[in-house]
């Protein structure tokens, strides 16, 4: 029962460094998203996927990459970590069609 | 554009108080309404759901009622438990976006003391 799983759990980079988060699905699930966490904010949703080969861009999708070339896998790409990127990111999935979401447990990132 | 909005916390409550957790949402047309919760450490979980006017969600004692007329979606639960206390989350998924996007309120954290 894996679910959602994202690594790493914790991560702190330097200003202008790259790193990609690592989201990986098992349920066979057609949707995936990456949302960021901020006190105060809520979760607001960088990219998202509707399939293989298919993404596109959510509500703060700047300093951020994606692409998904399996159904199970959906990593999230910082090119140059900013200070402002330092947040929780969460991975979550879902079925077509069907209004329910499953996430991971989340990312916590420290850029300074 | 959509948004939710819910009630600032954090809500201290001692054990087996009613709880409210009020949240409103703008929207076009008809979209789902979701709580999820988030306990100490843990990813958001799903706590209910309701896709049309009038449905009511409920799970874990739990409940919610969507109301189109007020664009309302509160939490309630009769008796509250120190296992409650979590970050809750109201959102809502446009309809036409095929549940693709949630979009989330700003959370509310609960404590349940003793």
């Amino acid at each position: 029962n894996a679910g959602v799983t994202q690594t790493p759990k914790f991560q702190v980079l330097k200003t202008g460094q790259s790193m990609t988060l690592q989201c990986a699905q098992d349920m066979n699930h057609e949707y995936m998203s990456w949302y960021r966490q901020d006190p105060g904010m809520g979760l607001r949703l960088i990219h998202y996927s509707v399939g293989a080969g298919i993404t596109d861009q959510g509500e703060v999708p700047n300093g951020y990459n994606v692409s998904r070339s399996t159904t199970e896998d959906f990593p999230l790409r910082l090119l140059s970590a900013a200070p402002s990127q330092t947040s929780v990111y969460f991975c979550a999935s879902s079925r077509a069609g069907v209004a329910e979401a499953f996430f991971g447990q989340g990312t916590r990132l420290t850029v300074v | 554009g959509d948004s939710v909005t819910q009630m600032e916390g954090p809500v201290t409550l001692s054990e087996e108080a009613f709880l409210t957790i009020n949240c409103t949402y703008t929207a076009t047309g008809y979209p789902s309404l979701f709580w999820y919760v988030q306990y100490p450490g843990e990813g958001l979980q799903l706590l209910l759901k309701a896709t049309k006017a009038d449905d009511k969600g409920s799970n874990k004692g739990f409940e919610a009622t969507y109301r189109k007329e007020t664009t309302s979606f509160h939490l309630e639960k009769g008796s509250v438990q120190v296992s409650d206390s979590a970050v809750y989350f109201c959102a809502l998924s446009p309809r036409n976006t095929g549940f693709q996007k949630l979009v989330f309120g700003t959370g509310t954290r609960l404590l349940v003391s003793p």
